[in-house]
């Protein structure tokens, strides 16, 4: 089982603002990374699938950054809006995204306040 | 296009009492599936998956099982609930890396 770690837990960022927080996972055997955004009551939707080191993604006002090397993946808000409210969620395969599944952080809570 | 089912969307279970979610995946064959938990003040965790009918893997030890009578269906039950199965469970599928989710089921046991 991969140890995939979140920080921070919660952040609370003020309308219009931009923000950042962060993924870490071992750099050995990496073979992918995925983003989550999960409001509460929904299922966890899909954001970024980064696989290359140095790859970056965009979408929207959202990217992310992926370094294999040093193993830590950024994910970036630019101008938040309330309704970036949510948990982020980072995850990895157990080995070579095979059958096995992911192995999830515990999420960064965002909470964007008017 | 590919949907995945999950129900019941909440639960309120006395302990003991038995325990089955259910999940259906439409629009694809052989999927991979899964079933994860969230517990409060944690992160998701992976409990079962399965790579075809009748292949259950579990990941972490505990209360529960899983079973995959047909190629689109994965159950998870328990015979006895206990009050720290209490959580959020999701199930998911995926073919090759990532994972789709179903809308989740809240199970509160009292």
């Amino acid at each position: 089982i991969l140890n995939v770690e979140q920080s921070p837990q919660s952040l609370h960022v003020q309308e219009g603002d931009s923000t950042n927080f962060t993924c870490s996972f071992p750099s050995s055997n990496f073979y992918a990374l995925h983003w989550y955004r999960w409001e509460t009551a929904k299922s966890p939707e899909a954001l970024f699938v980064m696989t290359l080191n140095g790859d970056e993604k965009k979408k929207g006002r959202i990217s992310a950054t992926l370094n294999t090397k040093e193993g830590y993946s950024y994910l970036y808000i630019k101008g938040s809006q309330p309704e970036d409210s949510a948990t982020y969620l980072c995850a990895s395969p157990y080995s070579g995204g095979g059958a096995d599944g992911l192995t999830f952080g515990k999420g960064t809570h965002l909470i964007i306040q008017p | 296009s590919q949907t995945i089912h999950q129900w019941p969307a909440t639960l309120v279970q006395p302990v003991g009492s038995p325990l089955s979610l259910e999940c259906t995946v439409e629009g694809t064959s052989n999927p991979n599936l899964y079933w994860y938990r969230q517990a409060a003040g944690r992160g998701l965790q992976l409990l079962f998956y399965s790579v075809g009918i009748g292949q259950i893997s579990s990941e972490v030890p505990q209360n529960l099982s899983a079973s995959r009578p047909q190629d689109r269906q994965f159950i998870l039950s328990s015979k006895k609930l206990l009050l720290s199965d209490s959580g959020f469970y999701l199930c998911a599928w995926s073919m090759g890396g990532g994972a789709f989710f179903g809308q989740g089921t809240r199970l509160t046991v009292v």
